[in-house]
């Protein structure tokens, strides 16, 4: 059966980096585009990160864009989210998914919680 | 960016009646090779979200038959034809016609 599980997530200061990795199981993932959404404490889901099957076309969110970077490792089955430069507004439960033929996120992991404050 | 619009934000319901969630985007979802592509997730209590209907009204696998989707264009609505206990939680729509994928600010679903 499909598998996604985060890891990665912690307590870091402003300004610090965190690397989150998703690894993939049950399906073939190199065939897969993938994406990273995040949910902060409370509020609703915001779509983070896109990246093709190949890694050749990636997206960014406007409020990450220049401080996080996708990518993924096909080879590993995995999918990371390097984040830099890490803001309090970034405080929020990580999921990475799966985007399916029909476009739209049908596996879903767990999560992981990531938490900046000082 | 399109903006996605749900309404109501919540919605209390008794138990084995219908429940219907609504859709709105500032712009059309039809996308150039002419599918629409506007999904519907749940978000149990303490869980991630769950794919339900993708393509406005296609059922992903093992979602129960009650829940059913339609709409065209801008305008999209999730239903629930008989509201179980099973069905608490938070439902959100989201378009990925476009980049950036954007999603609805979520409906909470309760039972009265």
């Amino acid at each position: 059966q499909v598998q996604l599980v985060e890891s990665g997530g912690g307590l870091v200061k402003p300004g610090g980096s965190l690397r989150l990795s998703c690894a993939a199981s049950g399906f073939t993932f190199s065939d897969y585009y993938m994406s990273w959404i995040r949910q902060a404490p409370g509020k609703g889901l915001e779509w983070v990160s896109y990246i093709s099957s190949s890694g050749s076309t990636i997206y960014y969110a406007d409020s990450v864009k220049g401080r996080f970077t996708i990518s993924r490792d096909n080879a590993k089955n995995s999918l990371y989210l390097q984040m830099n430069s890490l803001r309090a507004e970034d405080t929020a439960v990580y999921y990475c998914a799966r985007e399916g033929a029909q476009m739209a996120l049908d596996y879903w992991g767990q999560g992981t919680l990531v938490t900046v404050s000082s | 960016d399109i903006v996605m619009t749900q309404t109501p934000l919540s919605s209390p319901v008794t138990l084995g009646q219908p429940a219907s969630i609504s859709c709105r985007s500032s712009q059309s979802l039809v996308h150039s090779d002419g599918n629409t592509y506007l999904s519907w997730l749940q978000q149990r209590p303490g869980q991630p979200p769950r794919l339900l209907i993708y393509k406005i009204s296609n059922r992903f696998s093992g979602v129960p038959d009650r829940f059913s989707g339609s709409g065209a264009g801008t305008d999209f609505t999730l239903k629930i034809s008989r509201v179980e206990a099973e069905d608490v939680g938070v439902y959100y729509c989201m378009q990925a016609t476009q980049f950036l994928y954007t999603f609805g600010q979520g409906t909470k679903l309760e039972i009265k």
